[in-house]
Order: structure tokens, then C-alpha cells, then sequence
């Protein structure tokens, strides 16, 4: 079954330094993956996605995302954080299995907790 | 364009009871997928909808059922609560047609006591 691994439960950073999240994914087929920001108290918003094309993504807020299919990974990096970044950030991916039928079925990672202090 | 929308924001619930949560999606967005959102279990996927179809289900008891309305509004229903269903409940809506991100709303905190 698929899965994916975020290798860091929380990443604190000062603001204006750069950050990387890391993910991996299971899967050695064709993937579409997905990151997504959660702020207290409200739903996920989606940061940037790889559907195909060029592997280095970008997405809002500053963010960007390389995909690596080799190292079935899709890290997530900014390259100077602010105070309000400080959220949990999902990377996410789907399943090859089900996407023909169903687009709602998403595998998340476990999170990682971004803490910008100043 | 307004975006997902989610009823209630809180529920506090007793064991044993049951609970219907709403979600209604984007406009025009005809699949509807339900997450539950719990700090040791992380996001999972409960079940999606589509054209009033349950077009997939995760690994939750049968407790847990959900339907489709012909405006694509969906509800989500949890029967004989327990402790264990405290939970953050999440709708999404995707457009339909190809690989579509999910779009999601801020959620119903679900409080079993």
C-alpha cells in the first residue's frame, strides 16, 4: 500500500533563514503529490502540487517543492521564512491505485510542525 | 466564489449518541470526500462521493456512513459514538475531470465525552 514519511515531526527556524520539509512517498509509479499548509483552528490549504512536467515546483507564498522520482521524495523548501509560516505543513500523495475512479482518496503524511521564532 | 463549507464548527456529544455533520462543496465541484483528522492517527480517509455515489471508502467501522444530495451537498453520519471518534472531521470538494487538487474546509471538531 502506499504511504508517505515525513522525516520531521517539527522544524523550529528563524525567521528569514531558509527551511526544508522533507517527504517520501512509497510508491515507484507515477504519482501525483501534493503539499498542504494547516493553521490552528482551519481546514488544509493547498501550497503546490506535481501532477507531471518539470520536477522543481512552485507554489504560494514563497514556496517551492523539487520532485525526485528516483529518491520517491518531494521536499519542500522556502528560502527565507516569516513569522507567519509557523503551521503544519502535509505533504500528500495519491493513490495510482484509485485515482482513475476517484480523486478524493489523498494518503497524507503524519505532518510537520513549522515553528518560525523571531 | 465561496468555498467549503462545513456545519457546525463545534459538537460536543455523549457517548452512544449519534451526529450528522454538513459539508457543502465549491460550486459546481461534484465530488465530496471526507477526512478524520485526530493527533495520533493523523488525516485519514473516510469515504468519497460522487454524482450521489460512494465512489470509495477507507478502513473505518461501519458506523461511520455518509450520502450525497443531487446539489452535491453532503452529509456525514456517526452512529453509537465513542471517545475514540474525538476528531477533527474535514470535507473536500474536487471539480471533476482529471487529477484535481482537493479543496478543502475548516472542518467540524467533533468532542465525545
Amino acid at each position: 500500500a502506499q504511504s508517505v514519511t515525513q522525516l520531521d515531526s517539527q522544524v523550529p527556524v528563524f525567521e528569514e533563514a531558509p527551511v526544508e520539509l522533507r517527504c517520501n512517498y512509497s510508491s515507484s509509479v507515477s504519482v501525483y503529490l501534493f503539499w498542504y499548509v494547516q493553521y490552528p483552528n482551519q481546514g488544509l490549504q493547498l501550497l503546490l502540487k506535481y501532477l507531471s512536467g518539470s520536477t522543481l515546483v512552485k507554489g504560494i507564498n514563497g514556496f517551492e517543492a523539487e520532485f525526485n522520482k528516483s529518491q520517491t521524495s518531494f521536499h519542500l523548501r522556502k528560502p527565507s521564512v516569516h513569522i507567519s509560516d509557523t503551521a503544519e505543513y502535509f505533504c500528500a500523495v495519491s493513490d495510482p491505485m484509485n485515482y482513475g475512479g476517484s480523486q478524493g482518496n489523498l494518503i497524507f503524511g503524519k505532518g510537520t510542525k513549522l515553528s518560525v521564532k523571531p | 466564489k465561496a468555498g467549503v463549507t462545513q456545519t457546525p464548527r463545534y459538537l460536543i456529544k455523549t457517548r452512544g449518541q449519534q451526529v450528522t455533520l454538513s459539508c457543502s462543496p465549491i460550486s459546481g465541484h461534484r465530488s465530496v470526500s471526507w477526512y478524520q483528522q485526530t493527533p495520533g492517527q493523523g488525516l485519514q480517509f473516510l469515504f468519497e462521493y460522487f454524482s450521489e455515489t460512494q465512489r470509495n471508502k477507507g478502513n473505518f467501522p461501519g458506523r461511520f456512513s455518509g450520502r450525497q444530495f443531487s446539489n452535491s451537498r453532503s452529509e456525514m453520519n456517526v452512529s453509537t459514538l465513542e471517545l475514540g471518534d474525538s476528531a477533527l472531521y474535514l470535507c473536500a470538494s474536487t471539480p471533476t475531470g482529471g487529477p484535481s487538487p482537493l479543496h478543502f474546509g475548516n472542518g467540524t471538531r467533533l468532542t465525545v465525552t
